[in-house]
């Protein structure tokens, strides 16, 4: 069974680092394209990027480059999302999804459950 | 960049077939796929590719496309349908990015 199961809500001030993680089992984590994906509260859900944990190749999008970094350890088979300076508008649950891209379209085959990520003085 | 345009909300009556559309310019070139999303839950891929349902979803979901617009049809919707749906395709930039609709909630009547 594929499974996606993302770390647990976290609770940060402005200013402070955090690195939010992914874990996959029963596929191929090597050869799989991860993705996340923002959705910010009552909003909908926004493309951030992906990785491909056998070379970490890493795409982002234009509105969250330089904003997050995406990593995987593949020894633990885990993705991961950080930011090291936290902004009140970075609050959102975050979700990661195993990806498929090909000439013909795109997809987010399996998602995790989400993490709550509240940033707040 | 591109970007991909829903209707903000659509209801059904019980019963009855509903549509959801999705507009973009990269949908010329690359076929949607869709996203159901519940309160307080994940997404749930409902249709991919030309018109492929994943195991368990039911067949009164299909996909399909015309020019630059993607639609999810439900024929036959039912009170569990009450949702907010996300089409989702390849950014025309390249470099397998993809980007997401808006969303629509779709209201059982």
């Amino acid at each position: 069974e594929v499974q996606l199961v993302q770390s647990g809500a976290e609770v940060k001030k402005p200013g402070e680092s955090l690195k939010i993680s992914c874990q996959g089992s029963g596929y191929n984590f090597n050869s799989n394209w991860i993705g996340w994906v923002r959705q910010m509260p009552g909003k909908g859900l926004e493309w951030m990027g992906i990785i491909f944990p056998g070379h970490s190749d890493t795409r982002y999008s234009p509105s969250f480059q330089g904003q997050v970094t995406m990593s995987a350890d593949k020894s633990i088979t885990t993705a991961y999302l950080q930011w090291s300076s936290l902004k009140a508008s970075d609050t959102a649950i975050y979700y990661c999804a195993i990806y498929f891209s090909d000439s013909s379209g795109c997809a987010f085959d399996y998602w995790g459950q989400g993490t709550l990520v509240t940033v707040s003085s | 960049s591109s970007e991909l345009t829903q209707d903000p909300a659509v209801s059904v009556a019980l019963g009855q077939t509903v549509r959801i559309t999705c507009q973009g310019d990269s949908l010329r070139s690359f076929f949607a796929s869709w996203y159901q999303q519940k309160p307080g839950q994940a997404p749930v891929l409902v249709i991919s590719g030309t018109n492929t349902r994943p195991s368990g979803i039911p067949d009164r979901f299909s996909g399909s496309i015309s020019g630059n617009t993607a639609s999810l049809t439900i024929t036959g919707a039912q009170a569990e349908d009450e949702a907010d749906y996300y089409c989702l395709s390849r950014d025309t930039s390249g470099n397998h990015r993809g980007v997401f609709g808006g969303g629509t909630k779709l209201t059982v009547l």
